[in-house]
């Protein structure tokens, strides 16, 4: 069993819609939880980044964190057709930060 | 200014080979990763370095791979003796510190005949 869990999709949804992208995991070590966005043919770039159990809001896009249920959340509101990308969900623990756990990403696509 | 930066960006080798790919890290950052990324999957963590000092090396899958990253700036990821198995894209990413935004770079993209 994989440490982090993401459905690969893929999700196609209408320009507007709001989009939910989720991830479960097991370690319950992992306390800093991170959201990346990688357009085709490019490398990962940071999207959220959240620390423990909580919300976060940036714009259009919110992060949920359920540490009891070691199950995040990422939030797309009105959605865009440059929103259209693989979203991955990326967690590490304290005293090793840099080692970030991936999920295998989830395929959006929004349709205009 | 200038992000990450990885070459060869594609690199074709035989099976048997050695093969060394390079990253150059944002200028001032201290930490360094390296990944590896199957197509349709997420980047696997293979190592990273604080400065000059590899931090964990857990991810490695084999002591085939290995890592230096001897002035703190500049690493090489060397594959000895390359399978098929180890084609795919490495990514190298780096941070202002360890616990910081992971810039991720283009990538180089091994094909192992």
């Amino acid at each position: 069993q994989k440490e982090v869990e993401q459905d690969p999709g893929p999700l196609s949804v209408p320009e507007g819609a709001i989009v939910s992208l989720n991830c479960t995991y097991s370690n319950s070590a992992f306390q800093y939880f991170m959201w990346y966005r990688q357009y085709s043919r490019k490398g990962p770039e940071l999207l959220m980044y959240t620390y423990s159990s909580g919300n976060k809001e940036d714009g259009r896009f919110t992060a949920q964190v359920d540490k009891s249920s070691k199950y995040i959340s990422l939030f797309i509101r009105d959605s865009q057709p440059s929103d259209s990308a693989t979203y991955l969900c990326a967690m590490s623990a304290p005293g090793n930060t840099g080692k970030l756990i991936f999920g295998q990403g989830t395929t959006l696509q929004v349709k205009p | 200014g200038a992000g990450v930066s990885q070459s060869p960006r594609y690199k074709v080798t035989k099976r048997g080979q050695d093969v060394a790919l390079r990253c150059d890290p944002i200028s001032g950052h201290v930490s360094l990763y390296w990944y590896r990324q199957a197509l349709g999957q997420g980047p696997e963590f293979l190592t990273y370095f604080n400065y000059e000092a590899q931090q964990d090396k857990s991810g490695l899958p084999n002591d085939r791979f290995s890592a230096e990253r001897p002035e703190g700036s500049i690493s090489t990821l060397t594959i000895q003796r390359t399978e098929q198995r180890d084609s795919a894209m490495y990514r190298c990413a780096s941070s202002l510190q360890e616990h910081n935004e992971q810039f991720f770079g283009p990538g180089t993209r091994l094909t192992v005949l």
